[in-house]
C-alpha cells in the first residue's frame, strides 16, 4: 500500500505569508495527486489535481507542484478564509490521504 | 447539479450491522467511479471504498472482509453495508463522486471530486 506523509502537521501563519505544504508518498505516484482543504465542521473539498491543476474556482493563490514522490502546495499570500487543514491523496493506486497539516493563525 | 446525500447513520452496538445509502443527483453513478471516506473524530481522512463504473470493487485492508460497497443504477444510488462493526469504525461517513483526470497508458485516472455531507457512525455499547 502506499503511505503519503504530509510535513508539517501544524503550521501557524499570518495572513500575506507564503505558506508550503509538503506531502512525500513511499513510492512513485506520478502526477496523480490531489489536495483537499477542510474547514472545522465542514466537508472537504477538492483544490488541486493531477498535481498542479486548479479546480474550476478555486482562488489562484492555491497552485501545486511535483511529481513522483515529492510534492508541495503553496499559498502565495495566505487569506483569514485559509485557515484549515489540508490533506494531500494519491490516486495512483486505489486512493490514500496524507494526515493532514493545519494552518492556524499565527 | 451534482449532489450526494447520505443516510443510514446512527448508534449501533460492536458486533452489530448498518447499511450506509448515497443518493446521486446531477450524475449517473454508474458512468462513473464512486468512493466512500470516513473521518473519525478529531482525525484526518481514512478512504475506504471505491467501485469503478466497470463494477469492479475494492477496500482498504481495515474494512476488507467486514464493509461492502454496491449501487442501485435504477435508483441512481451507492450502499455501504458495514458489518462486524468495531468501535474504531466511529467516523463521519462521507460518499464522493469521482471525475475522470484523464486517460494514461490505456488507465483511466479518476480523482476525488464531490464530497457528499456526510453521515455518522457511532459504535458504541
Amino acid at each position: 500500500d502506499i503511505q503519503m506523509t504530509q510535513s508539517p502537521s501544524t503550521l501557524s501563519a499570518s495572513v500575506g505569508d507564503r505558506v508550503t505544504i509538503t506531502c512525500r508518498a513511499s513510492q512513485n505516484v506520478s502526477h496523480w495527486l490531489a489536495w483537499h482543504q477542510q474547514k472545522p465542521g465542514k466537508v472537504p473539498k477538492v483544490l488541486i489535481y493531477k498535481a498542479s491543476s486548479l479546480e474550476s474556482g478555486v482562488p489562484s493563490r492555491f497552485s501545486g507542484s511535483g511529481s513522483g514522490t515529492e510534492f508541495t502546495l503553496t499559498i502565495s499570500s495566505l487569506q483569514p478564509d485559509d485557515f484549515a487543514t489540508y490533506y494531500c491523496q494519491q490516486y495512483n493506486s486505489f486512493r490514500t490521504f496524507g494526515q493532514g497539516t493545519k494552518v492556524e493563525v499565527k | 447539479e451534482v449532489q450526494l446525500v447520505e443516510s443510514g447513520g446512527g448508534l449501533i452496538q460492536p458486533g452489530g450491522s448498518l447499511r450506509l445509502s448515497c443518493a446521486a443527483s446531477g450524475f449517473t453513478v454508474s458512468y462513473t467511479y464512486m468512493s466512500w471516506v470516513r473521518q473519525a473524530p478529531g482525525k484526518g481522512l481514512e478512504w475506504i471504498s471505491l467501485m469503478y463504473s466497470a463494477g469492479n470493487t475494492y477496500y482498504a485492508d481495515s474494512v476488507k472482509g467486514r464493509f461492502t460497497i454496491s449501487r442501485d443504477s435504477s435508483r441512481n444510488m451507492i450502499y455501504l453495508q458495514m458489518n462486524s462493526l468495531r468501535t474504531e469504525d466511529t467516523a463521519i461517513y462521507y460518499c464522493v463522486r469521482e471525475s475522470l483526470d484523464d486517460v494514461w497508458s490505456g488507465y483511466h485516472y479518476y480523482y476525488i471530486h464531490v464530497w457528499g455531507k456526510g453521515t455518522t457512525v457511532t459504535v458504541s455499547s
